[in-house]
């Protein structure tokens, strides 16, 4: 079975500083991972998504994510938070052979400080 | 392109009565999927539908849950009766082929409230 861990439900940064929010999963397949974020009132918005190929990824808004096998980790990162990524951000864990639904963390809530 | 879109954007009904969410997904998405946040929790795998049929229901909580999708298009999630632990946000997403392109897109939610 694929499970999900998102490391810290809250992350508070200041404005400018590095994002890192944690994510390790567990399969005993090849996974698709994503980070999806949400901002308040909305629906989820994919950030972006590793499925095979290069292993770090990047998405929109200036976020990018790095898939280490070894390590069983996808962990989200930005260089310079800005206040519009205050968020809940998701990592999910797809197995293509079972029709794709979503494996979900439990989302980490970041906020950023002026 | 419209979005995905769900109705009603908030329900509060109480313990007993019936309640009915709708999905629209993108047009030409046959992959429709629901799930549901409990508050607190993480985000979890209700059932998909590969156009009218449902591929997986394992993540169904119990038989008061009852989805369908009419004709391939928009699709419905019924609760009889809702029970107070059936409060959350409930999702809906769809898809496209389940290839490398492989993307689920989001409605916003149907926040339910039972009391």
């Amino acid at each position: 079975a694929q499970s999900v861990t998102q490391l810290g439900s809250h992350v508070s940064v200041s404005e400018g500083a590095l994002v890192l929010l944690r994510c390790n999963y567990s399969s005993s397949v090849p996974p698709y991972l994503f980070w999806y974020v949400q901002y308040p009132n909305q629906g989820l918005q994919l950030l972006l998504k590793y499925t095979t190929g290069a292993t770090l990824v990047k998405g929109i808004n200036g976020f990018e994510a790095e898939f280490k096998k070894s390590e069983t980790s996808f962990h989200l990162t930005k260089p310079s938070a800005h206040m519009s990524d205050a968020a809940e951000y998701f990592c999910a864990v797809s197995d293509r052979r079972q029709g794709g639904k979503l494996i979900f963390g439990q989302g980490t809530e970041l906020s950023v400080k002026p | 392109e419209a979005g995905v879109t769900q109705f009603p954007s908030h329900s509060v009904i109480e313990k007993g009565q019936t309640v009915t969410l709708r999905c629209d997904p993108i047009s030409g998405h046959d992959n429709l999927y629901w799930y549901r946040r409990v508050m607190g929790k993480e985000i979890k795998f209700l059932l998909h539908f590969v156009k009218e049929s449902k591929q997986d229901e394992s993540g169904m909580p119990n038989n008061r849950f009852l989805a369908e999708r009419t004709g391939g298009t928009y699709s419905t999630l019924k609760v009889q009766p809702a029970e107070l632990e059936d409060s959350g946000v409930y999702f809906c997403a769809s898809s496209q082929a389940l290839g490398l392109s492989y993307e689920q897109y989001f409605g916003p939610g149907t926040r339910l409230t039972v009391t």
